[in-house]
């Protein structure tokens, strides 16, 4: 079945410098969505790309969805204390098919 | 309005006992979708409920788990008899019915089980 890869698993920073997860698939991802997770928490979603390409931004995250639709990234920049947790991408296929294919996640610490 | 709720938030049995999981979605949902996390791996789907009406149960690990959700509104997930590997967080997550291309779930808080 389809497989969401996801680096790197873990990652930390000093507060006000960047960070960026990436996500890569085998096969054509159909959707991409972001999820964030705060330790103790539960998934919130973020957004979601669809066009091959599509670029999005939310204040200082950016999202970027691959021109061959087999890769995404998210992009923090500045990061702060509140950016602390984990970051999920998930393939969603859409159609009849509603169920969220996970990558395994980047744990981000930020070192105030 | 009121989120995604999930009973118990905490959970340790033993080995071969049987648990119990409820989730409660918002109200209106008509999807509503277990997924599972073990320690240290991804999130994985188990199954997916349109309604009262199993859609995609593709998910479900074996036989000992048993999803339903009668009447359309609150589900309850069963592992009979537990094993050590159940342990895991389980999340619940609903979206209401809406476009075939977009779908966001909001997921409950989870439901931490420990099988000893």
């Amino acid at each position: 079945g389809q497989q969401v890869m996801q680096i790197p698993q873990y990652q930390h920073v000093q507060e006000g410098e960047d960070f960026t997860t990436y996500c890569n698939s085998s096969t054509t991802l159909s959707n991409i969505q972001w999820y964030k997770q705060r330790p103790g928490g539960h998934p919130v979603f973020l957004i979601q790309l669809v066009k091959s390409g599509e670029v999005k931004k939310q204040k200082r995250l950016t999202f970027q969805f691959g021109e061959a639709k087999k890769n995404s990234s998210l992009h923090i920049t500045a990061t702060q204390t509140t950016d602390v947790g984990t970051y999920f991408c998930a393939d969603f296929s859409g159609g009849s098919n509603y169920k969220l294919t996970f990558g395994k996640g980047t744990l981000l610490t930020v070192n105030p | 309005e009121a989120g995604v709720t999930q009973f118990p938030s905490h959970s340790v049995i033993e080995k071969g006992q049987t648990v119990t999981l409820r989730c409660d979605p918002i109200s209106g949902h008509d999807n509503l979708y277990w997924y599972r996390r073990v320690m240290g791996k991804e999130i994985k789907f188990l199954l997916h409920f349109v309604k009262e009406s199993k859609q995609d149960e593709s998910g479900m690990p074996n036989n000992r788990f048993l999803a339903e959700r009668t009447g359309g509104t609150y589900s309850t997930l069963k592992v009979q008899p537990a094993e050590l590997e159940d342990s895991g967080v389980y999340f619940c997550a609903s979206s209401p019915q809406g476009s075939l291309h977009y779908n966001e779930q909001f997921f409950g808080p989870g439901t931490r089980l420990t099988v000893l």
